[in-house]
């Protein structure tokens, strides 16, 4: 295990609700990212989180954002949701550097189903 | 822009034998780093292999290597001696060392079978 920690483990949500999930880093790291992963494909980068600020963002709308605590943890809410956001959301936490330090570690993920 | 592409959708093995999967990527920077991850029906990405863009040696983990063949761009991952576990899928990611952040992109990925 990583020690990278997520929830809720799984989640049912209507279209055009809110949802909010959680990511607790292994102790140590001071970078959180978040991937959307569909079904039958790659995890796709939606931003990333360094000492609370947010410093890169992939393709995802501002309906895409994120939280990053002093104590690193982080949150990611998505607002008005979409049916195409059903997809395992993916937390990986790392000490921001280059090299083999530059490791994401992953959490379990969380399964979002939008009906 | 990266990219990267896993050519391979399926791909099965008997058990205890050696298996190669493809992964070539495409980048504009000079340094970079080079990734494997398996990730088990369970969901969770588990980190196998690193390969730096300035390695000269190929990288080895236990029973996993990584045939890096930079001009190529190509970086295949070896799975020696197969075991039933191994059976998942594999991910192929690169992230460039500039740009000040850490974004990683990831390979379609290939379905690994081990057969008894």
């Amino acid at each position: 295990e990583t020690g990278v920690t997520q929830s809720p483990t799984h989640l049912i949500k209507t279209r055009g609700q809110q949802v909010t999930l959680r990511c607790s880093s292994q102790s140590g790291h001071n970078t959180v990212s978040w991937y959307q992963q569909a079904l039958g494909q790659g995890p796709q980068f939606i931003f990333q989180y360094y000492r609370e600020e947010e410093n890169g963002r992939g393709n995802f709308p501002p309906r895409f954002s994120g939280l990053q605590f002093p104590n690193y943890s982080s949150e990611l809410n998505v607002n008005a949701l979409e049916l195409d956001d059903s997809a395992l959301y993916l937390c990986a936490s790392s000490a921001n550097g280059v090299g083999r330090s530059s490791e994401q570690y992953f959490g379990p993920g969380t399964r979002l189903t939008v009906t | 822009a990266q990219k990267i592409t896993q050519t391979q959708p399926g791909m099965f093995v008997q058990e205890k034998e050696a298996v190669t999967l493809d992964c070539t990527y495409d980048t504009s920077d000079q340094s970079y780093g080079l990734f494997w991850y398996k990730q088990p029906s369970s969901g969770e990405m588990i980190f196998l292999i690193y390969q730096g863009s300035y390695d000269e040696q190929n990288a080895t983990e236990g029973r996993y290597s990584l045939n890096f063949q930079k001009a190529r761009k190509s970086a295949n991952l070896v799975i020696s001696a197969s075991q039933l576990g191994d059976s998942a899928m594999y991910f192929c990611a690169m992230r460039p060392y500039s740009g000040g952040y850490q974004k990683v992109t990831f390979g379609i990925g290939t379905k690994l079978q081990v057969i008894p």
